[in-house]
């Protein structure tokens, strides 16, 4: 079966200093995959998504990027936090071909930055 | 763009009873499929039932149910036989045949009382 593992499951980070978060898939070959973020009282927001090694595409033009070095592995980055990127951040999947697949969340990660 | 509406912030069921949460969609394709994830105090966001455009029927998942109303564009969950672990924020999500994003909207917060 497929799973999927994000880390670090929480972080506490000043203002200005870089992040990677990773996240990886087991159990499937060549998934779709994405990362989300989910601000308090919010519903979540699509940030990053990726079809294929080195194809990231961006929703919303910010100070993070992402970058995915290897089939199942997909990580976000910053070099200089702002403290407007404290959230809730959940890595996802879905199988290839894409369309309709239902997409499927890791564990998430706590951002504060401080 | 499509949009998802959840118009219920926050709705309360007795243990053992039934309770809907609405959804309603905005959009001008066809061919699109519909979700409804859970995501409890974990965090985690947890498939509960999916839909497809396409199919006339009602999916349908053990005490999860839905109501999908295509030409009305909406897309409520029911839960019946309410349980303690039933308490979530719940949230609506829709995604176009044709694009990788998942578009949510703001979530209900389901309490179940004992």
């Amino acid at each position: 079966s497929q799973t999927i593992h994000q880390w670090p499951a929480t972080l506490v980070q000043p203002v200005g200093s870089p992040l990677s978060l990773e996240c990886t898939v087991e159990g499937t070959s060549n998934p779709n995959l994405y990362w989300y973020r989910q601000a308090a009282g919010r519903g979540l927001q699509l940030l990053f998504y990726s079809v294929g090694i080195g194809q990231i595409s961006s929703e919303v033009p910010q100070n993070l990027s992402a970058s995915r070095p290897q089939d199942r592995q997909f990580i976000l980055s910053s070099k200089k936090l702002l403290l407007s990127d404290s959230g809730f951040y959940l890595c996802a999947w879905s199988a290839f071909p894409n369309s309709g697949n239902t997409i499927y969340f890791g564990e998430g990660s706590w951002l504060t930055v401080v | 763009a499509q949009t998802v509406t959840q118009s219920q912030p926050e709705m309360s069921v007795q243990e053992a009873e039934t309770v809907t949460l609405s959804c309603t969609y905005d959009t001008s394709e066809s061919d699109y499929y519909l979700f409804w994830y859970k995501q409890p105090p974990s965090r985690q966001m947890i498939l509960v039932i999916r839909q497809e455009a396409y199919k006339q029927q009602n999916a349908t998942e053990n005490r999860f149910s839905v109501n999908f109303q295509k030409a009305a564009k909406s897309f409520s969950l029911k839960i019946s036989d309410s349980q303690l672990g039933d308490a979530a924020m719940y949230f609506c999500a829709y995604r176009s045949s044709s694009n990788y994003k998942l578009t949510f909207g703001k979530g209900t917060l389901l309490t179940v009382n004992p």
